[in-house]
């Protein structure tokens, strides 16, 4: 089944304390998105990759970090966070040539 | 940068009525996708918008880019209980990789 895999679905954790949320894609897609949700802020991109090694900024990115050394994974890494990262996640990728994101199921993260 | 504005943000009708949400982007576009996300669901691709003036249909789903390709719609005839959700548009410049969202229009559907 074509899929986006996103690990863990729920996450609470303490401030400063590093983890990493992991993506996982079976489609061969050159594009993969991280977004995170709000209530009433919509769907903000925080980074994305157009393809192994290539990497750049979305709207929100400061205190988060993602790297793409394989086609299939796109992990988001919070070096150190904070209460106000606390938000539902999503990861998501497409094909280069057009049409949506497919979206995986969501991490909400809570920082206490 | 890209702004991207959605209204309304809430819209409840009757089932039956129709519903239609606007958005609209402070920059050109190259093309618009929409995204339909149930409750506690993820959010799913229903369109893509590319050509200045293009009208789509899905059902009872009509989805329209303007001649500017600045703005677009999405209009559902005859609402249905399934129809329940956040429905949100997402525009896209040259930089294909870029994708900015509007905050959503949520959907509910009295019976």
């Amino acid at each position: 089944e074509a899929q986006v895999t996103q690990n863990p679905r729920y996450l609470i954790t303490v401030t400063g304390k590093k983890l990493t949320v992991t993506c996982s894609q079976n489609m061969n897609h050159e594009y993969m998105s991280w977004y995170r949700q709000d209530p009433g802020l919509g769907l903000r991109q925080i980074y994305y990759s157009m393809n192994v090694e290539v990497t750049d900024k979305g709207d929100v990115p400061e205190g988060y970090k993602v790297s793409r050394k394989e086609k299939r994974n796109f992990p988001l890494i919070l070096e150190s966070p904070s209460p106000n990262q606390t938000s539902l996640y999503f990861c998501a990728s497409r094909w280069k040539s057009g049409n949506g994101y497919t979206f995986g199921s969501g991490t909400r993260l809570t920082v206490v | 940068g890209q702004q991207v504005m959605q209204i309304p943000q809430y819209q409840h009708v009757q089932e039956g009525e129709d519903f239609t949400t606007y958005c609209n982007s402070s920059t050109t576009l190259s093309n618009i996708q929409w995204y339909k996300q149930r409750p506690g669901g993820h959010p799913v691709f229903l369109i893509q918008l590319v050509k200045s003036g293009e009208v789509k249909k899905q059902k009872r789903l009509t989805f329209q880019f303007g001649e500017a390709k600045k703005n677009s719609s999405l209009h559902i005839t005859a609402t249905q209980t399934t129809d329940v959700g956040t429905y949100f548009c997402a525009g896209h410049n040259t930089n294909a990789g870029k994708s900015t969202f509007g905050d959503g229009t949520t959907l509910t559907v009295k019976p």
